[in-house]
């Protein structure tokens, strides 16, 4: 049964500092593994996709990476921004027959602080 | 495209009551998944079907609660009889095949409080 974790729970930072983000899955067997964001009483919005067989994306002043063989993946955001403040949910879909579902971390809480 | 669409975006109801959330999915995607959020447990995976099929229902938290899917535009997720502890959000999400891009899209949720 695939579980995903996501460390740390919360993260609170002054406005420019880099940060990372971390999450971790227990079977390697995936079509792909999504980042999202939610902000507070808000539905989730797609940061970035990537694909078993891609390493990272990229997409403005975020950078996703993924190593499938050890279960992880990284959410780097440069530059923090208070506008950046918002949960962060990392979601990997199953690759087994009749499994491909999309499981969810239980996400990272990121302040931003001005 | 205009993206998932979710009603009601809110209901309020009465312990007891049938309650019936909606969801409309992109046009051309294969997966439609019902996740509930709270923040206790946060996002579960209710239901997901496939090319109007539902294939794990395992997440479905008991017999009060039923899904269906009667064509590829169309889903409902019915609770029936409601109780306080169903009081979520519930989104309804959809994407193409896994074997294209497998990009998940969310609706905006409908906000559900059991009194």
């Amino acid at each position: 049964k695939q579980e995903v974790t996501q460390i740390p729970a919360a993260l609170s930072v002054p406005e420019g500092e880099n940060l990372v983000l971390n999450c971790s899955f227990t079977d390697s067997a995936i079509y792909n593994l999504q980042w999202f964001r939610q902000d507070p009483g808000k539905g989730l919005t797609s940061l970035l996709l990537i694909q078993s067989s891609q390493r990272e994306q990229t997409s403005g002043r975020l950078n996703a990476s993924l190593d499938k063989s050890s279960g992880r993946s990284t959410l780097y955001i440069a530059a923090s921004q208070p506008g950046d403040s918002a949960t962060y949910l990392c979601a990997v879909r199953g690759m087994k027959t009749s499994y491909d579902k999309v499981i969810f971390g239980p996400g990272t809480s990121l302040s931003v602080i001005p | 495209d205009a993206g998932v669409i979710q009603s009601p975006r809110h209901e309020v109801t009465e312990m007891g009551q049938e309650v019936t959330l909606r969801c409309k999915p992109i046009s051309g995607h294969d997966y439609l998944f019902w996740y509930r959020q709270t923040m206790m447990r946060g996002l579960e995976l209710l239901i997901y079907f496939n090319n109007n099929v539902p294939i794990d229902d395992s997440g479905m938290p008991e017999d009060r609660f039923s899904a269906k899917m009667p064509n590829a535009s169309f889903s409902t997720l019915k609770i029936q009889p409601s109780e306080p502890r169903d009081s979520a959000v519930y989104f309804c999400a959809s994407s193409p095949p896994p074997q294209t891009s497998g990009e998940l899209f969310f609706g905006e949720g409908s906000r559900l409080t059991v009194l």
